[in-house]
């Protein structure tokens, strides 16, 4: 089975500083990852998603996540936080054999302050 | 116009009431999903249909049920609505046509039983 933990139920950062929301995973298979975001009463969004090859995957709005296998993680980050990143994201994990079904995280929100 | 549509956005309902929620897609995908999102436990998969004639249980179907009509409509009941029923619903569909089947999501439906 599948599982992903996401290390913080909230998150607060002041405008332009760095966004850090971490996610580890567990998985027997080689895993697909995925962040989605989700915006006060909006449906979930693709961020970005790691499938193989470049460990280092970018997404919209200047977020980035990195694939780290030694550390089962796919941290998210951006550099500079902006009022507009105020939401919720999840990670989320799938592959072997939940080949086509994702498994979520309990999700972060991210609060940014002026 | 929206490529996973949700009907109703919101619903109100009593405790013993049936409903339904549907959702519609135009991106020509195979595979339906329905989610159940409570806070603090992020998504959790309730039934998906990897074409018209499969429909499989997810990791929280009871009380649910699910119906195909088309390759575009994924629809799902509840048959007997209790207040723990209480949640934000999504429909995702995802490509085939990808290794790793990168899901896309409707707007919601939020849905309150008293």
């Amino acid at each position: 089975a599948q599982s992903v933990t996401q290390l913080g139920s909230h998150v607060s950062v002041s405008e332009g500083a760095l966004v850090l929301l971490r996610c580890n995973y567990s998985s027997s298979v080689p895993p697909y990852l995925f962040w989605y975001v989700q915006y006060p009463n909006q449906g979930l969004q693709l961020l970005l998603k790691y499938t193989t090859g470049a460990t280092l995957v970018k997404g919209i709005n200047g977020f980035e996540a990195e694939f780290k296998k030694s550390e089962t993680s796919f941290h998210l980050t951006k550099p500079s936080a902006h009022m507009s990143d105020a939401a919720e994201y999840f990670c989320a994990v799938s592959g072997g054999t939940s080949y086509g079904k994702l498994t979520f995280g309990q999700g972060t929100i991210l609060t940014v302050h002026p | 116009d929206a490529d996973v549509t949700q009907t109703p956005r919101n619903r109100i309902t009593k405790t013993g009431k049936r409903i339904m929620l549907e959702c519609s897609q135009t991106k020509g995908h195979d595979r339906m999903y329905w989610y159940r999102q409570d806070p603090g436990l992020g998504l959790r998969l309730i039934y998906y249909s990897f074409d018209v004639k499969d429909i499989n249980k997810g990791e929280i179907s009871d009380g649910y049920s699910v119906s195909r009509q088309a390759q575009a409509k994924f629809s799902l009941s509840l048959e007997s609505a209790i207040p723990n029923q209480t949640a934000l619903y999504f429909c995702a569909t995802s490509d085939l046509q990808t290794p790793e089947e990168t899901q896309y999501f409707g707007p919601g439906t939020r849905l309150l039983v008293l």
